[in-house]
């Protein structure tokens, strides 16, 4: 069975500072990855995925992240953030194309000015 | 429209009466899913549904919930006899059928917000 666990419910980073959201997966099979963002009030919108080949992702936004198999981590990053940035991120596994997708709990992040 | 519909955006509802959730997946998208987003609870995966396959209901958490896809497009979720555990946004999500790795993503509706009082 697939499995996320994303460590830190919260974050807070003052504008300008690095971003790091940390993600980490279990999968039986090479795994699919994903983070989405979701703005308050709204549906999810994805980042940016994994499927296969370079190992660092850059996605919307200015974020990226990085396939770490050693480690089985996927964690996101963001040199800068930004006051826009701030909301909800959840990373996510599925098995196969087009399969289910096993979400983590979610990381809130908070922007400070 | 172009992304995936959801039906009603809000819905209140009394303890013990049924509800009916509807998503309009994007056109030609043969995966279809049902997520539920509590309070603190993060994303629980309901059912999915791909193309002609059986659908996968390993994630329904009791015999009251069911959902069904007709012709491939429209599915709904019933809840029957809602509880008040029950209140959570429903999410229904769509993605392009299986095939090369790169066609993985799956799109998400602004969810229905299921209030049960």
């Amino acid at each position: 069975a697939q499995s996320v666990t994303q460590l830190g419910s919260h974050v807070s980073v003052s504008e300008g500072a690095l971003v790091l959201l940390r993600c980490n997966y279990s999968s039986s099979v090479p795994p699919y990855l994903f983070w989405y963002v979701q703005y308050p009030n709204q549906g999810l919108q994805l980042l940016l995925k994994y499927t296969t080949g370079a190992t660092l992702v850059k996605g919307i936004n200015g974020f990226e992240a990085e396939f770490k198999k050693s480690e089985t981590s996927f964690h996101l990053t963001k040199p800068s953030a930004h006051m826009s940035d701030a909301a909800e991120y959840f990373c996510a596994v599925s098995e196969s194309s087009g399969d289910k997708l096993t979400f983590g709990t979610g990381t809130r992040l908070a922007v400070r000015p | 429209g172009a992304g995936v519909s959801q039906s009603p955006s809000n819905k209140v509802t009394e303890k013990g009466k049924d509800v009916e959730l509807r998503c309009d997946p994007i056109s030609g998208h043969t995966a279809l899913y049902w997520y539920r987003q509590s309070l603190g609870q993060g994303l629980e995966f309901l059912i999915y549904f791909q193309g002609n396959s059986a659908p996968d209901k390993s994630g329904l958490p009791s015999d009251r919930f069911s959902a069904e896809r007709t012709g491939g497009s429209v599915s709904t979720l019933t809840i029957q006899r809602t509880q008040q555990e029950d209140s959570a946004v429903y999410l229904c999500a769509s993605s392009p059928r299986q095939g090369a790795r790169g066609r993985t993503e799956a799109f998400f509706g602004q969810g229905t917000r299921l209030t049960v009082v």
